[in-house]
């Protein structure tokens, strides 16, 4: 009955490195739903995928970032050549809908820190 | 543009005291309001929600109150606890072609034992 599951809950990149989130919906969700938050600030709206497709990808920087929920396994999250303006709180939400906001489970982040 | 925006920063109230927290809107085609909780180290937690057809909402100890003439949303906490420490977000529900949620920036509670 596990969750949300986010990995790594920590990582560390130096600038020009990439860097790989992953998020494992709950099981039977099939829509996934990514955020960013910076520090003491509210979480902004990424991208939202359904299996195999992007749905909305209207906040993801138009580069260095892409996101993937393939037909198996988890969604990731891919930031290339990092720079410090990304160190940041990224959270995943999946849903068994796309019309169900406050079923919406959200994972514990990955605190990307860039050095 | 989109955007859900608070008054309070920060609020600190008294173990057993009532809490509120404040939260303007700017979009009138929002369909439904959510309240959420963030622990330190920890995502989202949703508290409750409103429909835009309502304009109070209660639940276990908190009450949701909705003005749509000024774009207001508010949530009351009963009785706050040392566990109600949090951060707390009001959210607005987008019908796009999906349920889509945008955070405002948040309400640091600190409970006083």
């Amino acid at each position: 009955n596990a969750g949300v599951m986010q990995n790594p809950r920590h990582l560390v990149r130096r600038r020009g490195q990439e860097a790989r989130l992953r998020c494992s919906p709950v099981k039977g969700h099939s829509h996934v739903y990514w955020y960013r938050q910076l520090p003491e600030e509210g979480l902004k709206f990424m991208v939202y995928l359904q299996k195999e497709n992007i749905i909305d990808e209207s906040g993801m920087p138009k580069e260095r970032f892409s996101a993937e929920f393939p037909k198996e396994g988890p969604s990731i999250l891919r930031i290339q050549q990092v720079v410090r303006g990304d160190s940041a709180a990224y959270f995943c939400a999946s849903s068994p809908l796309s019309r169900t906001a406050e079923g919406y489970t959200f994972g514990s982040g990955t605190r990307l820190t860039v050095v | 543009g989109e955007s859900v925006g608070l008054h309070l920063p920060t609020l600190s109230v008294q173990e057993g005291d009532n809490s509120i927290i404040n939260c303007a809107y700017s979009n009138s085609a929002s369909d439904y309001f959510i309240w959420y909780k963030q622990e330190s180290g920890k995502g989202p937690q949703f508290i409750i929600d409103i429909r835009s057809n309502m304009d109070k909402r209660q639940g276990q100890r908190v009450t949701v109150l909705l003005n749509k003439t000024v774009k207001h949303l508010s949530l009351q906490i009963a009785a706050t606890q040392p566990g109600d420490s949090a951060v707390y977000f009001c959210a607005e529900v987008l019908k796009t072609s999906y349920d889509k949620v945008i955070f405002g920036p948040g309400t640091s509670l600190s409970v006083i034992p």
